[in-house]
């Protein structure tokens, strides 16, 4: 059983602070990792892909993969109201299945 | 450009009764997948197809069924409707096997079984 977890939250910063959301995953032959955003009601919407160890940033984005620990994590720098979300880690081994985490529930208060 | 287009956006069903949840994409993918989304339970996949005419299942796919019969068009077909079956469904395409460029999902099916 392909597992991948996150903490449900919900995780509560202060607007202009620095967020981060955490995620791990059991299968050592994962080959990509996703983060989706998720809005109440809406449906997901991808914010970073991450395939290599290391940083990848975007904007006030930042995408960290430790594939030695299999821990896969999202900054965002400057959080805003608007970033008020469900978060969802996604991670792909070679093939076409996915597995998503529960979500990480992150509310920006003003 | 209308991405990935679900329909219906909401539908109650009777225990027993059948019904098809269309989706539809006009980006040219050849990947299409079905997921469904229960409360704190993350997205599971149903099934999913690499082009017309291919499906193959997916983690949970018990009382439901596909078909692929052209590239944009992949719908999912529930028989005999369980209070189970109740969550958010979800279709997505990917230009990338495995997406690995990333979902493009429609805007969801909202079910209910009672």
């Amino acid at each position: 059983q392909k597992e991948v977890e996150q903490n449900s939250g919900p995780l509560s910063v202060p607007e202009g602070a620095i967020a981060s959301l955490n995620c791990t995953y059991s299968d050592r032959g994962s080959q990509s990792f996703f983060w989706y955003r998720q809005y109440s009601g809406k449906s997901p919407e991808l914010i970073m892909s991450i395939y290599s160890n290391g940083d990848k940033e975007d904007g006030r984005f930042t995408a960290q993969l430790n594939k030695a620990s299999q821990y896969v994590s999202l900054l965002i720098r400057d959080s805003q109201p608007s970033d008020s979300a469900t978060y969802l880690c996604a991670v792909n081994e070679a093939g076409n299945q996915f597995y998503f985490g529960t979500g990480t529930s992150l509310t920006v208060i003003p | 450009n209308a991405g990935v287009t679900q329909t219906p956006k909401f539908r109650i069903l009777k225990i027993g009764q059948s019904m098809t949840l269309q989706c539809a994409q006009d980006m040219n993918h050849n990947y299409m997948y079905w997921y469904r989304q229960d409360p704190g339970m993350g997205l599971k996949l149903i099934y999913y197809s690499v082009g017309a005419g291919i499906t193959d299942k997916g983690e949970v796919p018990n009382g439901y069924n596909v078909s692929r019969s052209t590239t944009e068009d992949f719908p999912l077909r529930l028989e005999l409707a369980a209070p189970s079956q109740t969550s958010v469904y979800f279709c997505a395409s990917s230009y990338n096997e495995g997406g690995a460029s990333g979902y493009t999902f429609g805007s969801g099916t909202r079910l209910t079984v009672v």
